[in-house]
């Protein structure tokens, strides 16, 4: 049963246009979400995460928006570099989980960003 | 300041042997999790520990085992190794228990032959 599901295995934009990379997920339980960035060679790196108490984030160049009646939260990258171009995953936790250290992951979305 | 470190980076075994995967996490850092990630896949949570004791075990067979020692260092170990056991294993580390911000190392790759 895959909880957090991104949809798109991958996307490609050119250099300075937006990025806008995709989550859903099942559990409404889930109160904290996180998006991390991979290269190949290295562990996911920490990028930006929400609050369920909260619908918009934002660092930088990046944003992230929940839509929790829709189960959905997205991450709005602009504008987009070259040095952009990785495996972005998103990544759920649930009340009381914080005590587990469980992240639940979707599957990854492998941005593309074209100079 | 170093960030969480894993060895070995690269690992081939055959099946049905046992394997030890080690993580030194960030100084300060009491948290440590586990993560196996297939090829494809996002990170899958294996286990985490917190001051020496299992916090959080995820869905794997009995195979799979882990510990922390007093300087919050951690191995994971795997038994009679099989070919779906060929992943990327990642460590990742944390301050305490209530933090989200977990600090992920390199991974080791398994392979199993």
């Amino acid at each position: 049963d895959q909880q957090v599901k991104q949809n798109s295995p991958s996307l490609s934009v050119q250099e300075g246009r937006i990025s806008i990379l995709n989550c859903d997920y099942t559990n409404s339980m889930f109160d904290y979400f996180l998006w991390y960035k991979k290269y190949p060679a290295e562990g996911p790196t920490f990028l930006i995460s929400i609050s369920s108490i909260k619908d918009k984030n934002e660092d930088g160049r990046f944003t992230v928006f929940l839509n929790k009646s829709a189960k959905h939260l997205s991450l709005h990258i602009v504008p987009s570099q070259p040095g952009d171009s990785a495996v972005y995953f998103c990544a759920a936790s649930r009340d009381g989980s914080s005590n587990t250290g469980k992240l639940i992951f979707g599957q990854g979305t492998t941005l593309q960003v074209k100079p | 300041d170093a960030g969480v470190t894993q060895s070995p980076t690269h690992l081939i075994k055959t099946r049905g042997q046992h394997v030890t995967l080690r993580c030194s996490p960030i100084s300060g850092h009491k948290s440590v999790s586990w993560y196996q990630q297939v090829l494809g896949q996002g990170p899958q949570f294996i286990f985490q520990y917190y001051e020496k004791e299992e916090r959080g075990r995820g869905n794997f067979p009995d195979r799979f085992s882990a510990r922390q020692f007093p300087n919050y260092s951690s191995e994971l170990n795997v038994n009679a190794l099989l070919l779906g056991d060929s992943a990327l294993y990642l460590c990742a580390s944390r301050p305490g228990q209530g933090a989200h911000g977990y600090t992920f190392g390199s991974g080791t790759r398994l392979t199993v032959v």
